[in-house]
């Protein structure tokens, strides 16, 4: 099936720290998605993209589409250990009733 | 507005037992999808249903079957329980039209 390559696979940070993840696919979507899963819940919507170079921020977090459609960027800023979870990237092309996920990137945040 | 609830929460199955897994949304959504989560795996779609009375196989659906039992409700069946399918179990659903999946908080399921 489809891949999508997220990297980090993990990460451990200083509280404060700013924090930078992305998915790269060797195909187009025309949307992109990030998510959050806290330890044991289900993931969470933290942002959706919609168009080539949007930039989108929802508080601390910064995401964007790039500009090529084939990937996407995740920035957290001032980390707080609240942030420890793991994120997921999930794309989705035209017409598709499917989303193809990220393997996920595994954030600690040391206090 | 409970949004996406699952039972059980979780489970322990000896190999070759059965069971459903219970999906239902209140949100009037007409896609609900099966996840499975395994580590370093991510999310992988089993199963989903783009509308009432329709299914359509995911990623990885062999030793599964589904139920689209109402617009509420999507159910997935583990007919003879295998320690391979030990798992953590997700569904979602998505309003038509938009992109967006809201999970549910998963279904823990253990096959010895």
């Amino acid at each position: 099936g489809q891949q999508l390559n997220q990297s980090p696979q993990s990460m451990f940070i200083q509280e404060g720290e700013d924090v930078s993840m992305n998915c790269t696919s060797s195909s187009i979507f025309n949307t992109w998605l990030w998510y959050k899963q806290d330890p044991g819940e289900g993931p969470v919507l933290l942002i959706a993209l919609y168009k080539a170079g949007e930039l989108t921020s929802n508080g601390r977090l910064t995401a964007q589409f790039g500009i090529t459609r084939k990937d996407s960027f995740l920035n957290i800023s001032a980390s707080i250990p609240s942030d420890v979870g793991i994120y997921f990237c999930a794309g989705q092309k035209g017409g598709s009733e499917k989303l193809v996920f990220g393997k996920g990137t595994k954030l600690t945040v040391n206090p | 507005n409970a949004g996406v609830t699952q039972t059980p929460k979780f489970q322990v199955l000896k190999t070759g037992q059965s069971m459903t897994l219970q999906c239902a949304q209140d949100m009037n959504h007409n896609s609900m999808y099966w996840y499975r989560q395994d580590p370093g795996m991510g999310l992988r779609l089993i199963y989903y249903s783009a509308s009432e009375g329709t299914t359509d196989k995911g990623e990885v659906p062999n030793g599964y079957n589904v139920s689209r039992l109402n617009k509420r409700e999507f159910s997935l069946r583990l007919e003879s329980a295998a320690p391979s399918q030990t798992s953590v179990y997700f569904c979602a659903s998505r309003k038509t039209g938009l992109e967006t999946q809201y999970f549910g908080p998963g279904t823990r399921l253990l096959v010895l």
